[in-house]
């Protein structure tokens, strides 16, 4: 089975920071991969498909990229809504693995 | 308007079954593959099944194969998770998920809690 991993697991960024998030996958997905907010207590908001289709009403500041096993997303100017837990997870096919998140917090 | 709702967590023992069901309204449900996915406290998701539009394909996890079932019922526009001999690390919300990508819709999810 594919694996997901991101990294970092949690980082502390500022406002008005720009942060990258990466998600690898142990094998080739082309581009089939999604990324979700998630807060707490929340259910997951889905924020891209395709690796780097932006999803309606999803603000521009988002961006993802990547292809194949190396995958970013891009948050061009934090906000403070955007601290959050982030995950990608492939939608190829079964089984559909999420990463394990990465925690953005306030520095 | 688009909406999926859980039913069937609680409290039960080690070893003991449970059945949660997913009902859902505002599309065609028949048309869809519909997925559970879980998020125990304080952790991350984690795909549990998936079931095809025909029901001629359903896929589980490593970690519920052979416990976990996963159906639906196209008349009832009704998903479900036959949960057999449940450890305490199945517990967890549990949600309902249409498809994925960009026709992708979560349920609030029920709580599964597996405790003696």
């Amino acid at each position: 089975d594919i694996q997901m991993t991101q990294s970092p697991s949690s980082l502390s960024a500022s406002i008005g920071d720009r942060v990258t998030i990466t998600c690898r996958a142990s094998q080739a997905i082309s581009t089939h991969l999604v990324w979700y907010q998630q807060k707490p207590g929340k259910t997951p908001k889905l924020l891209i498909t395709a690796a780097s289709t932006l999803q309606s009403g999803v603000p521009s500041r988002f961006s993802g990229s990547g292809s194949g096993t190396e995958f970013t997303l891009t948050i061009s100017s934090l906000q403070p809504e955007d601290f959050a837990t982030y995950y990608c997870q492939k939608y190829n096919s079964a089984p559909f693995t999420f990463g394990p998140g990465t925690r953005v917090d306030l520095k | 308007e688009v909406q999926l709702v859980e039913s069937g967590g609680g409290l039960v023992k080690p070893g003991e079954s449970l059945r949660l069901s997913c009902e859902v309204s505002g599309f065609i449900f028949s048309d869809y593959a519909m997925n559970w996915v879980r998020q125990a406290p304080g952790k991350g998701l984690e795909w549990v099944s998936t079931i095809n539009p025909e029901s001629t394909y359903t896929y589980h996890a490593d970690s519920v194969k052979g416990r976990f079932t996963v159906s639906r019922d196209d008349a009832k526009n009704s998903l479900y998770l036959q949960m057999n001999d449940l450890k305490a690390e199945d517990t967890a919300v549990y949600h309902c998920v249409r498809d994925w990508g960009y026709g992708v819709y979560w349920g609030p999810g029920t709580l599964v809690t597996v405790s003696s």
